[in-house]
C-alpha cells in the first residue's frame, strides 16, 4: 500500500517570503502525484498534479512542484506567497491503475501567511 | 453549476441515529468516492464505486453503506451512528477509474454526533 508523509504540519511565514513543503511517498511501483488545497472552510482543490513527463510541474497561482523520483519526493514550491494562501495543503498519490482505490493523502500542512 | 454537491452541509445527530449524506456529479464522471477528514484534517478515503463495482477500505465499519442509485449519485448511510463517527465527509468524482485523472470534490459534509 501506498503512503504519504508531509514533513511540517505547521507553516507560518511572511508575506513575500518563499515557500517549499516537502512530500515524500512510499510505493514500490508507479504513481500520480497531486497537490490539494483547502481554504479555510472549503472544499479540496487541485493545485497540480504530475503524471508523466518534465518533473517540474506548473499549477494554479504560482505554485509548481518538482518530481525527483530517486528521492521519492514531490515537494510544493512558490517563491512569493500571499495573505490569501493561508490555506492547508495536502499531497496525495494514487497508484497507477489504482483509481479506484481511491487517493492516498499525506496528514497536511496548515500554512499561514502573516501580513 | 456545481460540479460535486453534498447534501447537507452540516448535520447534528444523537448517538445511535441513522442518517445519510447525498452526493451528486453533473460532471458525467463514472467513478466516485468517500473520504472522511477527522479532527486533525487526516483524510482517508472510505469507499470508491465505479461501473457498479464498490470497492470498500478494510477499516470502514460495516455501519457505513454506500448506495448508487445512478451514476451521479452515491449516497452514505450511516448506521448507529457513534461519538467517532464525528468528522467532515467528502464525496469526489474522477473520470474513470484508473488514477489517471483529476478528481474533484464537493463542499463536504460536517457531521456531528451528540
Amino acid at each position: 500500500a501506498q503512503s504519504v508523509s508531509q514533513h511540517n504540519h505547521h507553516v507560518i511565514l511572511s508575506e513575500a517570503a518563499s515557500l517549499e513543503l516537502g512530500c515524500n511517498y512510499s510505493y514500490g511501483g508507479t504513481v500520480n502525484l497531486f497537490w490539494y488545497v483547502q481554504y479555510p472552510g472549503q472544499h479540496l482543490q487541485l493545485l497540480l498534479k504530475y503524471f508523466s513527463g518534465d518533473p517540474l510541474v506548473k499549477g494554479i497561482k504560482g505554485f509548481e512542484a518538482e518530481f525527483i523520483k530517486s528521492k521519492f519526493s514531490f515537494n510544493l514550491r512558490k517563491p512569493s506567497v500571499q495573505w490569501s494562501d493561508t490555506a492547508e495543503y495536502f499531497c496525495a498519490v494514487i497508484r497507477r491503475g489504482g483509481g479506484a482505490d481511491g487517493l492516498t493523502f499525506g496528514k497536511g500542512t496548515h500554512l499561514i501567511i502573516q501580513p | 453549476d456545481t460540479a460535486v454537491s453534498q447534501t447537507p452541509k452540516y448535520l447534528v445527530t444523537q448517538m445511535g441515529n441513522d442518517k445519510s449524506i447525498k452526493c451528486e456529479q453533473n460532471l458525467g464522471h463514472d467513478t466516485m468516492y468517500w473520504y472522511k477528514q477527522d479532527s486533525k484534517k487526516f483524510l482517508k478515503i472510505m469507499f470508491s464505486y465505479n461501473n457498479k463495482e464498490l470497492i470498500i477500505n478494510e477499516t470502514v465499519p460495516n455501519r457505513f453503506s454506500p448506495k448508487s442509485p445512478d451514476k451521479a449519485h452515491l449516497n452514505l448511510h450511516i448506521n448507529s451512528l457513534e461519538l467517532g463517527d464525528s468528522a467532515v465527509y467528502f464525496c469526489a468524482s474522477s473520470q474513470d477509474g484508473t488514477g489517471h485523472n483529476e478528481q474533484f470534490f464537493g463542499p463536504g459534509t460536517r457531521l456531528t454526533v451528540l
